[in-house]
């Protein structure tokens, strides 16, 4: 079975650009993995943001981004805001079904 | 205002059952893949399972297959997830979610507990 993994957590200033990442245990992560990218905050349903590497939602902040890098899915955070403190998950698709990395704790700090 | 509500969570015995449904609305439910996700108390995002636009595929996470059953009913706009066999590591927040539409509800809380 795969192994989904995100970086546990990251910092970033206000007005920053941060990358989280999305890693698979059985090799570079590609657009047939379809990435999705979440975010949720205490209390909260998840969010999308992004869908299948790099699309956005209407309501996805523009200053988010998901790409493939380096063999990883990747979303990108630039001009970070306090509100963006949050955990994000990414989801990636296999022959057996979906499976979740374990989440980046982002702090905005 | 597109819409998922989930119900039919609560408090089960080890061993119970139970059934959780997801009405949506706001969108054309038949044309998505629709899923369940969960989340134990404290700890990240697991999926559960999916089912295909027409009812006719089902997948299940590796961890539920044998005791979880997903089904829909395009009529009524309305996805199930059918648990059986309970355990205490089951107790979560399950949330039910069209991922290509980006649509999530607010979950419905499931507590396995004698």
């Amino acid at each position: 079975q795969a192994v989904v993994t995100q970086e546990p957590s990251l910092t970033v200033s206000p007005g920053g650009t941060v990358t989280l990442t999305c890693a698979s245990s059985t090799g570079a992560v590609t657009s047939g993995h379809r990435p999705y990218w979440f975010q949720q905050k205490p209390g909260q349903a998840p969010r999308t943001l992004i869908y299948e590497t790099g699309n956005k939602h209407s309501w996805t902040p523009a200053r988010f981004s998901g790409s493939l890098l380096g063999g990883k899915a990747a979303l990108t955070l630039s001009g970070a805001q306090p509100e963006d403190e949050a955990e994000y998950y990414c989801l990636l698709l296999y022959s057996g079904g979906w499976m979740f990395g374990g989440g980046t704790r982002l702090t905005v700090l | 205002e597109v819409q998922l509500v989930e119900s039919g969570g609560g408090l089960v015995q080890p061993g119970g059952s139970l059934r959780l449904s997801c009405a949506a609305s706001g969108f054309t439910f038949s044309s998505f893949w629709m899923h369940w996700v969960r989340q134990a108390p404290g700890k990240g995002l697991m999926w559960v399972a999916n089912v295909k636009t027409d009812g006719s595929t089902t997948n299940y996470a590796d961890s539920v297959k044998g005791r979880f059953t997903i089904s829909r009913d395009n009529a009524k706009n309305v996805m199930y997830l059918q648990i059986n066999s309970l355990r205490a590591e089951d107790t979560a927040v399950y949330y039910c979610t069209s991922l290509s539409a980006g649509t999530w509800g607010q979950g419905t809380l499931v507590t396995v507990s004698s």
